[in-house]
């Protein structure tokens, strides 16, 4: 079975503290995405990385940053948190086949900045 | 550029009664589609996905789906609700060719009562 693992499922951070959200999948697969999942919203794409230590921008990167040092692992970075980014936080996966094969999603992890 | 529209953000039916969720979506060329299903403080599960082969796409538990051009159209449909259903469900598109990257409805939320 693909694992896509979100290390920490409930989160509590205040206002301007550095957030990490860590993910890993254990299909090798190239691609991984970071989403922010909001009522009403649905999924949004935060950013994207096709390769090591490659990325881009999705549809709302402003005020996230990522790393990816290593195949498996993709992480989320918020370097100043603010309430806004209040919410939940969905990592994916897929091969470089991309939509013909499957995205695998991660439970998520839900994030409060008070 | 792609996008996809929810028509309903809440359905309601009766236990055993047939399910329709709406799902009309806009493609520069022909798109893959997919509906995802979401229960409570859990990760996305991929219910079914067309990929321009069958226009009648079968997913897991009962679900199909059928891709019509002419209406722009892919709704979600089964034919016996059951309790377990009740759930969150998306439509998706894909946002570019062959990257993984995935454009999401707003989410329409199904309700079984018993």
């Amino acid at each position: 079975d693909v694992k896509v693992t979100q290390s920490s499922r409930y989160l509590v951070k205040r206002t301007g503290e550095k957030v990490f959200l860590e993910c890993v999948q254990d299909m090798d697969h190239e691609n991984m995405f970071w989403y922010r999942q909001d009522p009403g919203l649905g999924l949004r794409l935060i950013y994207f990385s096709y390769d090591v230590k490659m990325k881009e921008k999705g549809d709302i990167p402003e005020g996230y940053s990522v790393s990816r040092e290593k195949k498996e692992r993709f992480s989320l970075i918020l370097e100043s948190a603010s309430t806004n980014q209040t919410s939940m936080y969905l990592c994916a996966s897929a091969s470089p086949q991309g939509i013909r094969n499957t995205i695998y999603f991660g439970e998520g992890s839900w994030l409060t900045v008070v | 550029a792609q996008s996809v529209t929810q028509l309903d953000s809440h359905v309601s039916v009766s236990e055993g009664t047939p399910v329709l969720l709406r799902c009309n979506y806009s493609s520069s060329y022909s798109p893959s589609l997919f509906w995802y299903v979401q229960h409570p403080n859990k990760g996305l599960q991929l219910l079914l996905k067309y990929t321009s082969a069958a226009t009648l796409v079968k997913g897991i538990n009962g679900f199909e789906a059928e891709f019509k051009k002419s209406e722009t159209s892919f709704h979600l449909t089964k034919p016996s609700a059951h309790m377990s259903d009740a759930a969150e469900y998306f439509c998706v598109v894909e946002g570019s060719s062959n990257t993984g990257k995935l454009i999401f409805g707003q989410g329409t939320t199904l309700q079984v009562k018993p």
